[in-house]
């Protein structure tokens, strides 16, 4: 069975400073997509940046990029340049597709703290 | 943004009563989904649906059930609500054939008494 781990439960990062949050992820697929997404106060779910599988290279958006790790099954998210705004939980999430029909499968999330 | 709507965003109720939240998106999307949000557990699914009246189980379907009559609309029933569905539920939905990026809608927080 496809499974998502989010070893973190909580993060805290200086603002302005880089930080690193980690997913790992159990699969038989060769090709995937993978996500991930923010959750800040407001309880909405924004999609941050999303990979997939058979690209070699790494996804990037402005301050948010991906550590990709094709055979290590890691898929890691860092922000460079803490903003304040980015305080939130962090979901990294999997698509799997069964019977034709594609699910997505979350990790239990990391909570990110960021320190003025 | 994809527009998804969720109603209510908020409700009590006590044990044992029905309850229905609903989902309505204007993307014309073919797939949508429930999920619950509990602290330590991050999402968990529900029900989805793959198109009008096709909808099938997630991991955690009991004492839910769903209905899909319209694209856009898609209904989650609690029959009798106990106090273990207290929990925040997102309805999602997604494109056919896309990478399977979900929208999501604003959430609705219930509280069973």
């Amino acid at each position: 069975a496809q499974t998502v781990t989010q070893s973190q439960p909580e993060m805290s990062v200086q603002e302005a400073e880089t930080v690193t949050l980690s997913c790992t992820y159990d699969t038989s697929e060769s090709d995937y997509y993978l996500f991930w997404y923010k959750q800040p106060p407001s309880r909405q779910m924004i999609l941050v940046i999303r990979q997939e599988a058979y690209k070699q290279q790494n996804a990037t958006e402005n301050r948010f990029s991906v550590n990709f790790q094709k055979a290590a099954k890691s898929f890691s998210l860092k922000i460079s340049d803490s903003q304040l705004g980015d305080a939130a939980m962090y979901f990294c999430a999997y698509r799997r597709i069964i019977q034709g029909a594609q699910k997505l499968v979350f990790g239990q999330g990391t909570r990110l703290t960021i320190n003025p | 943004d994809a527009g998804i709507t969720q109603s209510p965003r908020h409700k009590v109720t006590e044990t044992g009563t029905p309850v229905t939240l609903r989902c309505h998106q204007t993307e014309n999307h073919r797939y949508m989904y429930w999920y619950r949000q509990d602290p330590g557990h991050g999402l968990r699914l529900i029900h989805y649906s793959y198109g009008v009246k096709d909808t099938d189980k997630g991991e955690v379907s009991d004492g839910y059930s769903v209905s899909r009559s319209k694209t856009e609309d898609f209904l989650l029933t609690l029959e009798s609500a106990t106090s273990s569905q207290t929990s925040v539920y997102f309805c999602a939905s997604a494109r056919q054939g896309a990478s399977g990026e979900q929208f999501f809608g604003p959430g609705t927080r219930l509280t069973v008494l």
